[in-house]
């Protein structure tokens, strides 16, 4: 199974409040997991990976931070969310032969 | 560093026409994967292809067909008679098979009027 839930589909948050967008997968246990964002009119960029629990890996410095809790949990948070913080968030699970991508959360930071 | 260039933001066409999408990749490895991924109106990227650096024959799958070619570094895809159904942005993706994922290009957008 490559089922990948994520939520909220849509969410709207003022600037300045927390984040916390939740993905958790199926299948294979240990399964390298991401966080991606598209921005209006961009393609997509690489926030973080994880190839297991507890191990994040930093793609682009920012003010958004990710966690792994468990094997099939992948969590992408904020303290104070930015205007800037708009975009379209994709969770992906797999490898570099191939991703398996989740529905999305649409975040509106107004 | 790695690196997707889709240089038409965006493709409009008449139903049945056909339509070729560019994908331009840069990259130092040998070995390396490209992807084409569909991102219809739902927003869900849905997996198109795969190919590796080493198959360069080209690839025919329904209306769909891929012409790779390493010579130019290009990795471009043509869908045949054209639907409605096609209206979607479109990605280009590269990969050198490791856990950071893949680089995608900016897309391109298709629009295919009735």
């Amino acid at each position: 199974s490559q089922t990948i839930h994520q939520w909220p589909a849509t969410l709207v948050q003022p600037v300045g409040s927390p984040l916390s967008l939740e993905c958790t997968v199926e299948g294979t246990s240990n399964p390298n997991l991401y966080w991606y964002r598209q921005a209006a009119g961009r393609g997509l960029q690489l926030l973080f990976y994880s190839v297991g629990i507890g191990q994040i890996s930093s793609e682009v410095p920012q003010n958004l931070s990710a966690s792994r809790p468990q094997d099939r949990q992948f969590i992408l948070s904020s303290k104070k969310l930015l205007l800037s913080d708009s975009g379209f968030y994709l969770c992906a699970k797999g490898t570099g032969e191939k991703l398996f991508f989740g529905s999305g959360t649409q975040l509106s930071v107004l | 560093a790695q690196k997707v260039t889709q240089a038409q933001t965006e493709i409009s066409v008449v139903e049945k026409e056909d339509v070729t999408l560019d994908c331009v990749y840069e990259t130092r490895d040998t070995t390396y994967y490209l992807f084409w991924y569909k991102q219809p109106p739902s927003g869900e990227l849905v997996f198109l292809i795969r190919r590796n650096s080493f198959d360069e024959q080209n690839e025919i799958s329904g209306r769909y067909s891929w012409n790779f070619q390493k010579s130019t570094s290009s990795f471009n895809f043509t869908i045949t008679a054209s639907q409605v159904v096609d209206s979607a942005v479109y990605f280009c993706a590269l990969s050198a098979g490791g856990a950071d994922g893949l680089t995608f290009g900016k897309g391109t957008h298709l629009i295919i009027q009735p």
